[in-house]
């Protein structure tokens, strides 16, 4: 158990709707970081807040968005679903915002789009 | 932005064997370079990492080797054992504010281990 939660494990959807991922970091660690991984494009960076704040910026579809909140939980809002954001959604936390520290992932968001 | 290469995609070994993945990366000003074991519908579970001031770090079976000049590591597991069958994945990350791979995982494609009894 690394310490970071993620909610739900698991989410059926169909095209078309908005869903919002959940995590908690680890205690301590200021850092969240998204991921998405699939299949054909393997594990991407998506987005990293630290303290409330947003740091560093992947690929991140537009229709995607997050935040952290002052409780240092971050949510992740994907709206317009297609069915090729189909994915597991880890996040992953790490006490500072620099590169350089270990980052511990959650049990990840299993999304499914129909 | 950074580039991470991880080669093999797939490798296969009998136990007790030793196993080897490679990566390498584009970026310069990455510094930090993990390695995640990543079970079937599991998370990614940080195994060892090493920093671009050390060229090697042991752990129990597990070492990492660390080639600045050419831009490449290596993830060595000696004396494998079926529990360690899994995906393995490379990353690189930098801590310089401005820079490509700063405050981010870049990850390999993946390297599938098949330990066999």
């Amino acid at each position: 158990d690394s310490g970071v939660t993620q909610t739900p494990k698991h989410l059926i959807t169909a095209t078309g709707q908005r869903v919002t991922l959940r995590c908690s970091p680890r205690s301590g660690d200021l850092s969240v970081y998204w991921y998405q991984q699939s299949l054909d494009q393997g594990l991407q960076f998506l987005i990293q807040y630290y303290n409330g704040e947003e740091r560093a910026k992947g690929n991140i579809l537009e229709r995607f968005s997050a935040q952290q909140f002052p409780d240092l939980h971050s949510e992740l809002n994907l709206s317009s679903l297609e069915l090729g954001d189909s994915a597991l959604y880890f996040c992953a936390s790490s006490v500072s915002s620099g590169g350089a520290y270990e980052q511990y992932f959650g049990p990840g968001t299993r999304l499914t789009v129909t | 932005g950074e580039n991470v290469e991880q080669h093999p995609s797939t490798l296969s070994v009998q136990e007790g064997d030793s196993a080897v993945i490679k990566c390498t990366y584009s970026d310069s000003a990455s510094n930090y370079f993990p390695w995640y074991k990543q079970e079937l519908g599991k998370r990614p579970q940080l195994i060892i990492d090493i920093r671009s001031n050390v060229g090697e770090k042991k752990d129990q079976r597990i070492a990492v080797t660390l080639n600045k000049t050419a831009k490449h590591f290596s993830l060595h597991i000696t004396e494998t054992q079926p529990e360690d069958s899994a995906v393995y994945f490379c990353a690189a990350s930098g801590n310089r504010a401005g820079g490509t791979s700063y405050g981010k995982l870049t990850f390999g494609q993946g390297t599938i281990l098949t330990v066999h009894p």
